[in-house]
This record gives structure tokens, sequence and C-alpha cells, in this order.
């Protein structure tokens, strides 16, 4: 079964501070992908960060980071020099062969608060 | 990124009416879609699969008759939810890809309020 977990219902940081949001996964596909979103009120789904199975080195995109480590299962988002701007949900997603059509399956999400 | 478009942003309707909405991928081909159902404060969960020119895919527990999913060309796929009821009041999303394991481009949503 393909499973993404989330255990951090909610953070906060401060500004200027970095973050590490928690992302484990389970499944049993040989290559998948593994993806961060943020979601603000508005509802839209903005992608942050790809890290591919294969991928050796960990992905990095401006103030994000994804602290992949494969044995482990775990796929944690760093944000670094934490702005206002970040306060939103953030949810963890995989995506594999096995899961079917290569559909996308999402963790439950951690809001993240940022402090002035 | 790519670009896909969702439509309508929000909807009201009255409860026993049909709803309509469409997914369109604007610059690319969308071999595959895909919907997702949020409750407030809940994660996405996925509600079907449609490939183009195929029936779709659904999910366990959700009901075909009562979301129906049309992906007649690859760059539109629609869903219809029938005879709405308040509880399918939600946040309605639709991802599309090119196929494979590659990036899903989400669209804005559609918030479905039925009264």
């Amino acid at each position: 079964a393909q499973k993404i977990t989330q255990t951090q219902p909610g953070m906060f940081v401060q500004e200027k501070e970095a973050v590490t949001l928690d992302c484990t996964y389970d499944t049993s596909d040989p290559s998948y992908g593994l993806f961060w979103y943020k979601q603000p009120s508005s509802g839209e789904m903005i992608f942050l960060i790809y890290q591919g199975s294969y991928d050796q080195q960990n992905a990095t995109e401006g103030r994000y980071s994804l602290n992949f480590q494969k044995a482990r299962k775990s796929a944690n988002l760093v944000i670094s020099a934490s702005q206002l701007g970040d306060s939103a949900m953030y949810f963890c997603a995989m995506r594999g062969a096995n899961t079917g059509g290569f559909k996308t399956i999402f963790g439950a999400g951690t809001r993240l608060f940022v402090k002035a | 990124g790519a670009v896909v478009s969702q439509h309508p942003s929000w909807v009201i309707c009255k409860s026993g009416t049909s709803v309509k909405i469409e997914c369109r991928s604007l610059d690319f081909q969308a071999t595959t879609m895909f919907w997702y159902r949020q409750f407030p404060k809940q994660s996405l969960m996925l509600m079907a699969t449609s490939n183009e020119g195929s029936k779709a895919t659904y999910e366990q527990g959700v009901e075909k008759d009562k979301f129906l999913i049309n992906h007649a060309s690859l760059t539109l796929s629609t869903l219809t939810v029938t005879s709405a009821h308040p509880e399918d009041s939600s946040f309605y999303i639709c991802s599309a890809s090119i196929g494979g394991d590659t990036e899903a481009f989400f669209g804005q949503g559609t918030r479905l309020t039925v009264v």
C-alpha cells in the first residue's frame, strides 16, 4: 500500500529562521517521485520541489530543500529564512507506477505559521 | 510550468441540481487528469483518474453515478456533480499530466456550495 504520513498538524516558526516539515512514506514501487506543495488560503496548489527516488542528491529550489533519506523513507522539507508569506498549508505527496496510473497521493498536511 | 485552468472558481447551486466543473490544460496535452476533493482543513482525496478517450477509474467509495467524469479530449476533462446535496459542498481540484511519471499540474480549484 502507498501511504504518506505528515505527523505535524501545525508548526510555528519565527520569521527569518529555518523550519523543517516532516514527511515519511511507504511504497512498494521501485521508482517514485516525492513532491511538496504549498496551499495558501486561496486554495491553489503551488508546486515547491520534487525529488526522484533515484536522485543521488537532495533537491533544492531557492529557499526550499528536500532532505531525502531513502533508507528511512523520509522526505522532509526545509524552508530557510522563513517569510511571513510562507504561512500556509504544506502537503507532501508521492507518485509512482504502483499507485495506479501514476496518481499522486497526499499526506494530511502541516499548517505553518510564521511569526513576525 | 504548464498551465491548468479550472472553471468555475466557485459555484453555489440548489440542492437537487447538477453542476459541471471544467479542467483544461492550456499549453500541453493532458493524457491523464485527476480529480480531488478537499474538505476544510483536510488533505486532498483522490476521487478518480481519467485518461483521454476511456472511462474514468474511480477510487473506492466514490459514487460513479454521482460524480460523472468525462475526458473527451487531450485538453479537457469535466466533473459533473449530479443531484447535488449539501454534503457535496467541498473544494474540488483537478490536476493534469502528459502521462507516465511526470509532474502533474493543478488547477485553481472550485469551491462548491450546495444550498
